[in-house]
């Protein structure tokens, strides 16, 4: 089934620990993007990936890191953990600028 | 700075009601207006994306129009069930900048039997 797949599904991370959210999509989109979702703030653009090769920053991109390696894969890295980042992680792709969004099932993380 | 509003916050309807769900947004510059479904503690799913040059877009029961002059965009949908239950966000990419998708804060719905 075409799609986005995340892993893991769900963690609870210590604060300080390197945790690294994965997100793999088979449908060729050319972007991809890394959404987290609070409550009663809801969805925020971390990083963003308009091309394999290129990166950048969206509206809350401190405290994380993403690499665009190849067309299927954007990993997002959590360097030194916070419990401020305690949330559900969405990855997101797109064939194009002006084509509709595809959201994986989301990560949910929390940061003790 | 583009911002997505979602009137109402909430709403509780008996099933078989029409329904319309309104979504604003104060740019008008956009590239396309998508709407989604999200069920409680699961992802996204896409119903419906319109593109700035278009109306409306139907899918089954749902109905979205959309006026790029005004602002809005509203979802209808029509002769509501239980299995509607869910959070309904309106969401649009904006035609300037790098490719972000600006979300409003949703609209939970609940029909009951």
């Amino acid at each position: 089934i075409a799609g986005i797949t995340q892993a893991p599904t769900s963690q609870i991370l210590a604060a300080g620990r390197r945790m690294t959210l994965r997100c793999t999509q088979d449908m060729r989109h050319n972007a991809m993007y890394w959404y987290r979702q609070d409550l009663g703030l809801g969805l925020r653009l971390i990083h963003y990936s308009n091309t394999a090769g290129t990166t950048g920053k969206g509206e809350v991109p401190d405290g994380y890191s993403v690499s665009r390696a190849n067309t299927d894969d954007f990993p997002l890295t959590l360097a030194s953990a916070v419990p401020s980042q305690t949330s559900v992680y969405f990855c997101a792709s797109s064939r194009d600028r002006g084509q509709g969004y595809t959201f994986g099932s989301g990560t949910r993380l929390t940061v003790v | 700075k583009q911002e997505v509003t979602q009137i109402p916050a909430a709403l509780s309807v008996p099933e078989g009601e029409n329904l319309v769900l309104n979504c604003s947004f104060t740019d008008s510059a956009i590239y396309n207006l998508q709407w989604f479904r999200q069920d409680p503690g699961k992802g996204l799913t896409s119903l419906l994306l319109i593109q700035s040059s278009q109306r409306e877009q139907t899918s089954g029961r749902l109905n979205a129009s959309l006026d790029k002059s005004s602002g809005r965009s509203t979802l209808y949908i029509a002769a509501s069930q239980p299995g509607d239950s869910a959070t309904y966000l309106c969401a649009v990419t904006a035609s300037g900048g790098y490719n972000k998708l600006i979300f409003g804060a949703g609209t939970r719905l609940a029909v009951h039997p």
